[in-house]
């Protein structure tokens, strides 16, 4: 079964500081990845997903994040935070396959300082 | 902008009683999940419903149960509620089951007093 790690549970950052946010899975599979953002009160809202191709995903919102297979983890990075970054944010994967449900890591909060 | 609307927004109920919450996929997903969220943790999945019929579950007993309907919507329902039964509570959809593809809702918050 796939499990996903996030080792930070708070960062705390100043504004206009880089951020990276850990995220390490485990599965014997290949997998589909994914960062989803919450913020207070809300669902989930996606940020980039890697299901193939090049390990270097894009999102919204100025974030961008890297698989690294060897390493068997999905960082997700931002080069200047905005104070609007303050939120919970998860990493998910899934199997690749038709069906599969999403395993969610335990959910990094972001907040930005001022 | 999501798809999918869940309703309620906010839910009270007391211990024992028995909670619908309800779905509105996004327009021609015939697979929806069910995931609760309890507070400071990753959602959890429920079950999973494809065209109609559970199509898998996760570490949740009997009480908890679903339906989806041929207009795209679909219902959780819990039975018998307990205290650690307050949770977000998060719909999603997709196509097909496609597994990159799921839309979720902004969820419903249910307290059990």
């Amino acid at each position: 079964a796939q499990s996903v790690t996030q080792l930070d549970s708070q960062v705390p950052v100043f504004e206009e500081a880089p951020v990276e946010l850990r995220c390490n899975y485990s599965s014997s599979v290949s997998v589909y990845l994914f960062w989803y953002v919450q913020y207070p009160n809300q669902g989930l809202q996606l940020l980039l997903k890697y299901l193939s191709g090049s390990t270097l995903v894009k999102g919204i919102n100025g974030f961008e994040a890297e698989f690294n297979k060897s390493q068997t983890s999905f960082h997700l990075r931002k080069p200047s935070v905005h104070i609007s970054d303050t939120a919970e944010y998860f990493c998910a994967v899934t199997l690749d396959n038709y069906g599969q449900n999403f395993v969610f890591g335990p959910g990094t909060r972001l907040s930005v300082l001022p | 902008e999501t798809g999918v609307t869940q309703s309620p927004t906010h839910l009270i109920k007391t211990r024992g009683q028995q909670v619908t919450l309800r779905c509105s996929s996004q327009s021609g997903h015939n697979t929806v999940s069910w995931y609760q969220q309890a507070l400071g943790q990753g959602p959890q999945f429920i079950f999973q419903y494809y065209r109609e019929e559970e199509n898998g579950r996760g570490n949740f007993p009997p009480r908890f149960s679903g339906l989806q309907f041929p207009n795209y919507s679909s219902e959780l329902n819990v039975n018998a509620l307990e205290l650690d039964d307050s949770a977000l509570y998060l719909c999603a959809s997709s196509l097909d089951r496609e597994s990159y593809g799921y839309t979720f809702g902004s969820g419903t918050r249910l307290t059990v007093v």
